[in-house]
């Protein structure tokens, strides 16, 4: 079965450093987003991204952060001056528009 | 705005015993709902979903939901729980459309004991 696949799977920066976490969404899927959880904490909804440009964005979606397809095939997630409260496990999930799936996510921790 | 509420952060259960992990939503609009499981180091696996139809709805691996509009929930069951169904489990609600934006609730950790 066709997955989502995130790269790297733990991450490690220093505060103040820009990061970049990558996604291969699922090939047919047009509807892309990145979610976080915080330790202990809900998964909440950072960004969706459809026609190459962002169709909705959360409160938590500041300038610090924006997201790009490249490509065909990767969609990234950037955090141009990392903080400490930015430590937390990154998701990505595509859609065909439907449910989503997502992959197993990237932990972010900032020191 | 929605909002998802999972009331228990932690179930713990004997293997073979009965589970239901509950779940309760708020929304001004029809919504969809779903039920999210991730096992250990692993990402969030879609476990089963209600979109229209029936409300009560089966995952392959026994668990079932049912969706009750007047009570708004959509609590999570299984007869029988195995050391396997160990994980985390997030119900989700999306008011759907194309964009399947989700709001989840926090989690509820099932730990199966032999």
């Amino acid at each position: 079965e066709p997955e989502v696949t995130q790269t790297p799977s733990h991450q490690v920066t220093q505060m103040g450093q820009e990061v970049i976490l990558r996604c291969v969404p699922i090939s047919n899927h047009l509807y892309f987003y990145w979610y976080r959880q915080i330790l202990g904490q809900k998964v909440e909804f950072l960004v969706s991204f459809y026609n190459n440009e962002i169709s909705e964005k959360s409160e938590i979606f500041d300038d610090q952060f924006s997201v790009e397809r490249p490509d065909g095939s990767n969609f990234t997630l950037k955090i141009r001056s990392t903080k400490l409260e930015d430590s937390a496990m990154y998701f990505c999930a595509s859609s065909e528009g439907g449910p989503l799936h997502f992959g197993n996510g990237t932990r972010l921790t900032v020191t | 705005a929605q909002s998802v509420t999972q009331l228990d952060s932690q179930v713990p259960v004997f293997e073979e015993a009965p589970v239901e992990l509950r779940c309760n939503y708020s929304s001004s609009v029809s919504v969809y709902l779903f039920w999210y499981v991730q096992y250990p180091n692993q990402g969030l696996q879609l476990l089963l979903k209600y979109l229209s139809g029936s409300t009560l709805v089966e995952s392959i691996n026994g668990f079932e939901a049912e969706f009750n509009k007047s009570q708004t929930s959509f609590h999570l069951r299984k007869p029988s729980v195995h050391i396997s169904d160990t994980a985390e489990y997030f119900c989700a609600v999306s008011e759907g459309g194309s964009n399947y934006k989700l709001t989840f609730g926090k989690g509820t950790l099932l730990t199966v004991n032999p």
